[in-house]
């Protein structure tokens, strides 16, 4: 069963960069055929897709987000990671990691999520 | 920009019939957008029902089916239970280096 657990600071100052990182079990990044994504959650919004990464460090982004955004995979620790520059308010959210499956393009395991706040 | 529409709000009789919809402000879904479904209760991760428009996730009852219903993909959930109160959430695939993966609002249904 593969699990997925985010962790990272849970306060951010606006204007400095939110780094996370999801930590893999019961399934190998390396193993390749899967993308790794992130994704996030507004107060009380919908969700948002980030971006993934594949294990060979290939990316996409959302075009929303792609100027800020940049994820980077550690197979040697089977991690992915997060970081989003110049935050504001605005990226306040409870952040995913999820494993996407590539050849049905939905997401099959989830992480439990991880709030965090922007604020001085 | 794409946005992909959902009803806010939604309810139904616990044993009845409710069909919850995913339409995109401009087109028609179809098979081709890969369209998924999960469902999401207060403080939990979301957890993955359909995918693929039809297919069922591991475990999930099957009184959950994805289908499309004219120009819109469509989660049925048929004898609902009390424990189905939950926010659902479609995505729609917009292919490799478009956007991806583009979520709707999320339909809360409500069990009454």
């Amino acid at each position: 069963q593969v699990q997925l657990q985010e962790s990272g600071p849970g306060l951010v100052k606006p204007s400095q960069t939110l780094s996370l990182t999801c930590t893999v079990s019961g399934g190998s990044i390396s193993s390749g055929g899967y993308y790794w994504s992130w994704i996030r959650q507004h107060p009380g919004k919908g969700l948002e897709w980030i971006g993934y990464i594949y294990y060979s460090g290939s990316t996409y982004y959302n075009p929303s987000l792609k100027s800020r955004v940049t994820i980077s995979v550690d197979t040697s620790k089977n991690q992915f990671s997060l970081k989003l520059s110049s935050v504001t308010a605005a990226d306040t959210a409870v952040y995913y990691c999820a494993r996407s499956d590539p050849i049905w393009y939905y997401f099959d395991y989830w992480g439990q999520g991880t709030l965090v706040t922007v604020s001085s | 920009q794409t946005v992909v529409t959902q009803e806010p709000s939604f309810s139904v009789s616990p044993g009845g019939t409710v069909t919850l919809t995913c339409g995109l402000s401009s087109g028609s879904v179809s098979t081709s957008y890969y369209p998924s479904w999960y469902q999401q209760t207060p403080g939990q991760a979301p957890r993955t029902l359909i995918y693929s428009t039809n297919t069922r996730s591991s475990g999930v009852p099957d009184r959950f089916s994805g289908s499309i219903l004219g120009n819109k993909a469509a989660l049925t959930i048929t004898g609902a239970q009390a424990d189905d109160e939950s926010d659902y959430y479609c995505v729609l695939y917009m292919g490799s280096g478009i956007s991806n993966w583009v979520f709707g609002g999320g339909t809360k249904l409500t069990v009454l």
